[in-house]
């Protein structure tokens, strides 16, 4: 099946410093994929859509100069948290799907990335 | 837009008694509607997916999910809990030929031996 690889799964960074989170496709090829945050105890807040080659999609509300995505390639999509603040701390999971997209209706996650800012 | 509501935050179970999860959803149009649940730090699994036809879905641990369109209600139900089943729970939508997923807040499910 669908294997997304999300990397780091835990990171502590200190104030200031940019954090970069990975999320490659294992056995498919993403052309789009979708970065969430979720709070403790809350659901996932969709943050952008990375489409490969283009520039990603942001959500109403999500610093675009602060959280740079990147999709370079059909397999990998990654999340720059710059300038990294304590209020950034949180849990972020990608998504990936194959093909066109639209026609696709099954999403695969990554185990997510915790990060923690001190 | 769509939206999901799940009202219950928190659902205690004893082990081997049933569950209902509620899931309500709005749309203007049709949608996809999925359930997934989330293991303590960990992404999320898919658990089931109504796309179309039978309006009953069954995911292979057991869990069963009803579309019901009049009633805009998309409820996860198991007839005995294990305490492995102890998990976040998330119902979403998906409009048709959209991209974007839609959460509800969550329920957490807790088993108590």
């Amino acid at each position: 099946g669908a294997v997304v690889s999300q990397h780091p799964s835990r990171v502590i960074c200190k104030s200031g410093t940019s954090v970069k989170i990975e999320c490659r496709s294992l056995d498919f090829q993403a052309t789009t994929m979708f970065w969430y945050r979720q709070f403790p105890k809350q659901s996932l807040m969709l943050m952008a859509t990375s489409n490969e080659g283009s520039k990603a999609t942001y959500e109403q509300g999500v610093e675009k100069d602060k959280f740079l995505i990147n999709h370079a390639s059909l397999t990998l999509s990654t999340l720059t948290v710059t300038s990294a603040h304590p209020e950034d701390s949180s849990f972020y999971i990608c998504s990936a799907i194959p093909g066109t997209g639209a026609d696709y209706v099954g999403y695969t996650f990554g185990s997510g990335t915790r990060l923690t800012v001190v | 837009a769509q939206s999901v509501t799940q009202l219950d935050s928190q659902v205690p179970v004893f082990e081997e008694a049933p569950v209902e999860l509620r899931c309500n959803y709005s749309s203007s149009v049709s949608v996809y509607l999925f359930w997934y649940v989330q293991y303590p730090n960990q992404g999320l699994q898919l658990l089931l997916k109504y796309l179309s036809g039978s309006t009953l879905v069954e995911s292979i641990n057991g869990f069963e999910a009803e579309f019901n369109k009049s009633q805009t209600s998309f409820h996860l139900r198991k007839p005995s809990v294990h305490i492995s089943d102890t998990a976040e729970y998330f119902c979403a939508v998906r409009r048709i030929g959209n991209e974007k997923l839609t959460f509800g807040t969550g329920t957490r499910l807790t088993i108590i031996p």
